[in-house]
């Protein structure tokens, strides 16, 4: 199947603090998709990026589609305790294959 | 919104046994759905590929003898760990497509298997 990439592995920041994850594949990509997933919880679908190039925001939440298609970003405006978990970026059309994750914890 | 349910939660079972997941698609009707595994820390590794009314599909190094899956029916599909080992013990999620947007993916809330 196909892989990508995701770094960082683990992300410790103080609440208020920006967040970044990043997403890299080493073929094109149709289309990518961005998951949350709680501590003990199961993924939760947050957004779908088709186009090159695509920009798209929810709230504090800004995700990128990279012009070529092979990669993407998650960027966390002033973090939140609430947005404590692992981000996934997952790619495939059913079947999805997920990144490695990124670990993100907000320190009071 | 869709809504997918798994059964059991959690389960812990002795080495040799063997355990069924369920996975329910509460208001919709899911043809296809899927399984995953997920380890400690780890990621989501597809498993499999449920299909209704035919045998389902399974990713390289997935034993389809050992994981047997079922999905008898648009709303149910069973996973099966047979013979189960210490190893097997992990975290079994299932998810089904949306019916208005195919590429969303609804997750059932996981099964947590332990084996002794």
């Amino acid at each position: 199947g196909q892989q990508v990439m995701q770094i960082p592995q683990y992300q410790h920041v103080q609440e208020g603090e920006d967040f970044t994850t990043y997403c890299n594949s080493s073929t094109t990509l149709s289309n990518i998709q961005w998951y949350k997933q709680r501590p003990g919880g199961h993924p939760v679908f947050l957004i779908q990026l088709v186009k090159s190039g695509e920009v798209k925001k929810q709230k504090r939440l800004t995700f990128q589609f990279g012009e070529a298609k092979k990669n993407s970003s998650l960027h966390i405006t002033a973090t939140q305790t609430t947005d404590v978990g692992t981000y996934f970026c997952a790619v495939g059309a059913n079947n999805l294959f997920f990144g490695t994750g990124t670990r993100l914890t907000v320190i009071p | 919104g869709a809504v997918v349910s798994q059964h059991p939660s959690r389960v812990i079972c002795k080495s040799g046994t063997s355990v069924k997941i369920e996975c329910r698609s509460l208001d919709f009707q899911a043809t296809t759905m899927f399984w995953y595994r997920q380890f400690p820390k780890k990621s989501l590794m597809l498993m499999a590929t449920s299909n209704e009314g035919s045998k389902a599909t399974y990713e390289q190094g997935v034993e389809k003898d050992k994981f047997l899956i079922n999905h008898a029916s648009l709303t149910l599909s069973t996973l099966t760990v047979t013979s189960a080992h210490p190893e097997d013990s992990s975290f079994y999620i299932c998810s089904a497509p949306g019916t208005q947007n195919t590429d969303t993916q609804y997750f059932g809330p996981g099964t947590r298997l332990t084996v002794l």
